[in-house]
């Protein structure tokens, strides 16, 4: 079974309006993270948000917000009011202790989000 | 600090050449990680160091590949006995650990065994 799931191949939208990119995760550990990277077509990962599984609030950076559901195990990236420089591959992934402080980081399939202007 | 850099960018060769990649990581950065993106997927894990000790490595990796970090600064990752399913593009990154979820990647070197 996969570990991440992005359903998404591809998503359009329009310059300024939000958009959801969906992810959901299969893990039996009770302390991991979730998070996003972004890979423009220069090709480089950039860092988007992360989410503790026991952090409580959902977390934000400036446009991107997580939104963490626990008990559907889907931690979906919202970003809002589109730019055209958001136009690029979107990555989730998530990491699972192997303990002794080492783990393991697992990334999706991607979702290509184009943003028309 | 100018980021994560990678050499070569481009590599080419033949099947059953042996092929050397470097990463310099950003200078603080404890943790270094060496990934392999093919066309339409995700960055898959390969390994990782805490300074120069290889914590972890993935059991999809076969014995032709070795990563070495001698003295806790960079990195090289040697294929042996390359094989056409090895051409890929392969990630670093680096990061502190105690934000090792926030990695900062390289350009990427794209191996193309032919």
């Amino acid at each position: 079974a996969q570990k991440i799931t992005q359903t998404q191949p591809g998503m359009f939208v329009q310059e300024k309006e939000a958009v959801t990119l969906d992810c959901t995760y299969d893990t039996s550990d009770q302390s991991y993270g979730l998070f996003w990277y972004k890979q423009p077509s220069s090709g480089e990962m950039i860092f988007l948000i992360y989410q503790g599984s026991y952090d409580e609030q959902n977390a934000t950076e400036g446009r991107y917000s997580l939104n963490f559901q626990k008990a559907r195990k889907s931690a979906n990236l919202v970003i809002s009011a589109s730019q055209l420089g958001d136009s690029a591959m979107y990555f989730c992934a998530m990491r699972e202790g192997k303990g002794g402080g080492s783990y393991i980081p697992t990334f999706g399939r991607g979702t290509s989000l184009i943003v028309h202007p | 600090d100018t980021g994560v850099s990678q050499d070569p960018r481009h590599k080419i060769t033949k099947r059953g050449q042996n092929v050397t990649f470097r990463c310099d990581p950003i200078s603080e950065h404890n943790r270094l990680y060496w990934y392999r993106q093919t066309l339409g997927q995700g960055p898959e894990f390969l390994t990782y160091f805490q300074n120069e000790a290889q914590l972890e490595k993935s059991r999809l990796l076969s014995d032709r590949f070795s990563a070495e970090r001698p003295k806790g600064s960079f990195s090289t990752l040697e294929i042996q006995r390359t094989e056409q399913g090895d051409s890929a593009m392969y990630l670093c990154a680096s990061s502190l650990d105690f934000r090792d979820y926030e990695q900062y990647f390289g350009p990427g070197t794209r191996l193309t065994v032919t």
